[in-house]
């Protein structure tokens, strides 16, 4: 089945350290795929988004992600974590042939060390 | 403009319980979408509406879960009975038609025991 795999269900970084969070999908046809950001008894918000346009997409907070199709892979990154970083954050995908549905990853909970 | 709403944000109930949830979603926003999401894993679509007809319910247990939407805003989903293993989050997202931006609830948090 088509999916989205991300590594790592937790992640521990310093404040002010980079923030990387990892995300591969699995499919020769290039998808949509996202960044979304969870935090605590909260529903769901969009970090960023790939449409097939600019490889390299900027989202809020200072999030951005590099769409490397020769590595299927959607990697989310952030230069310098702040403390309000510390949340869970899924990777989605949708796959464009077929049903078009929105199918998450697994999570990973990041902390951030003061 | 206000985001989706969902209530109740806890429910604890016994298994063989029945339960209900309610979701409106933002105004003007034609697609609707149920989600559930165990704990450590990621949100699994349940059921989605394009106005008031089901686009798509292929992952619904549908011998215990039912859903609608009336008049094409708002939304309840029911369990009936409940199970142990459908203790998790129950999120609700809208969007305006494509799935490409989806806004979500805060959810509610569902317990059996």
């Amino acid at each position: 089945a088509q999916s989205v795999t991300q590594l790592g269900s937790h992640v521990s970084v310093s404040e002010g350290a980079l923030v990387l969070l990892r995300c591969n999908y699995s499919s020769s046809v290039p998808p949509y795929l996202f960044w979304y950001v969870q935090y605590p008894n909260q529903g769901l918000q969009l970090l960023l988004k790939y449409t097939s346009a600019a490889t390299l997409v900027k989202g809020i907070n200072g999030f951005e992600a590099e769409f490397k199709k020769s590595e299927t892979s959607f990697h989310l990154t952030k230069p310098s974590a702040h403390m309000s970083d510390a949340a869970e954050y899924f990777c989605a995908v949708i796959y464009t042939f077929g049903n078009e549905k929105l199918t998450f990853g697994t999570g990973t909970r990041l902390t951030i060390i003061p | 403009e206000a985001g989706v709403a969902q209530s109740p944000r806890y429910k604890i109930i016994e298994k063989r319980q029945s339960v209900a949830f309610w979701c409106n979603p933002i105004s003007g926003h034609a697609t609707l979408y149920w989600y559930q999401q165990i704990l450590g894993q990621g949100p699994k679509l349940l059921i989605q509406f394009q106005n008031n007809g089901v686009v798509d319910d292929s992952q619904l247990p549908k011998d215990r879960f039912s859903a609608e939407r009336l008049k094409g805003v708002d939304s309840t989903l029911k369990i009936q009975p409940a199970k142990l293993e459908d203790s998790a989050v129950y999120l609700c997202a809208s969007s305006l038609v494509s799935p490409y931006e989806q806004y979500f609830g805060p959810g509610t948090r569902l317990t059996v025991t």
